[in-house]
């Protein structure tokens, strides 16, 4: 089956700091990568998309950057904040024909003062 | 005004029992879903239903029955609850039917099963 492998686990990140979370897809359906913010007791919202016809998207502090003959794209998020302490979930559009999005393993970032 | 509510927001119940949750969603979108979150926070599809039609079910226990009354709502019961079903159900929502579309959760069904 389908996997987005992501990295790391856990994260933790200075205030001020660059948070960067990894992904890497097998095959897509088609070229469309969402990261999704989830803070705790709520449900996931998505954060940022890119389709690539770009090889990078930024908005405000947080990029994607997307290496598509790795098959892999990445989260930076510049000048961390205690705010973005949260699980950040990667996804890709899987499963020809009825396209689902398959979602990384999450990846919990804590920043600190 | 909530665009994905679900309900209720905490359950818990026995070994054996049977539960339903329920979804509502007033964005007009097409198709809708739920996902089982687990304490490793793993997010897995389990079901959608595009405009009431069933088009996703992933391998999911037959214990476990989606129902779609009208594109708005998707409920979900399960039957013979094990303990292993303790996770977290999010509903989610989406404009058309496609993996490329934004979605939209709602705040989560907590179940636990003693």
């Amino acid at each position: 089956q389908q996997q987005v492998k992501q990295s790391p686990q856990s994260l933790i990140v200075q205030k001020g700091g660059i948070s960067i979370i990894n992904c890497a897809y097998e095959n897509t359906a088609f070229d469309y990568f969402p990261w999704y913010q989830q803070f705790p007791g709520k449900g996931p919202a998505l954060l940022i998309a890119i389709r690539p016809d770009v090889s990078e998207k930024k908005e405000g502090r947080f990029t994607i950057s997307f290496n598509k003959s790795a098959k892999q794209f990445s989260l930076h998020i510049m000048d961390s904040q205690p705010g973005d302490s949260a699980t950040y979930f990667c996804a890709a559009p899987t499963n020809f024909g009825n396209e689902k999005l398959t979602f990384g393993t999450g990846t919990r970032l804590t920043i600190i003062p | 005004d909530t665009a994905v509510s679900q309900t209720p927001k905490y359950l818990v119940t026995q070994m054996g029992n049977d539960k339903s949750i329920k979804c509502e969603q007033n964005l007009g979108h097409d198709t809708m879903y739920w996902y089982k979150q687990d304490s490793k926070k793993f997010l897995k599809i389990m079901f959608s239903y595009n405009n009431k039609e069933l088009i996703i079910n992933e391998t999911v226990p037959n214990r476990f029955s989606p129902k779609s009354p009208d594109k708005a709502h998707l409920n979900l019961h399960i039957n013979s609850l094990e303990l292993g079903d303790s996770a977290v159900y999010f509903c989610a929502s989406t404009i058309g039917a496609g993996g490329q579309d934004t979605q939209y959760f709602g705040p989560g069904t907590r179940l636990t099963v003693l």
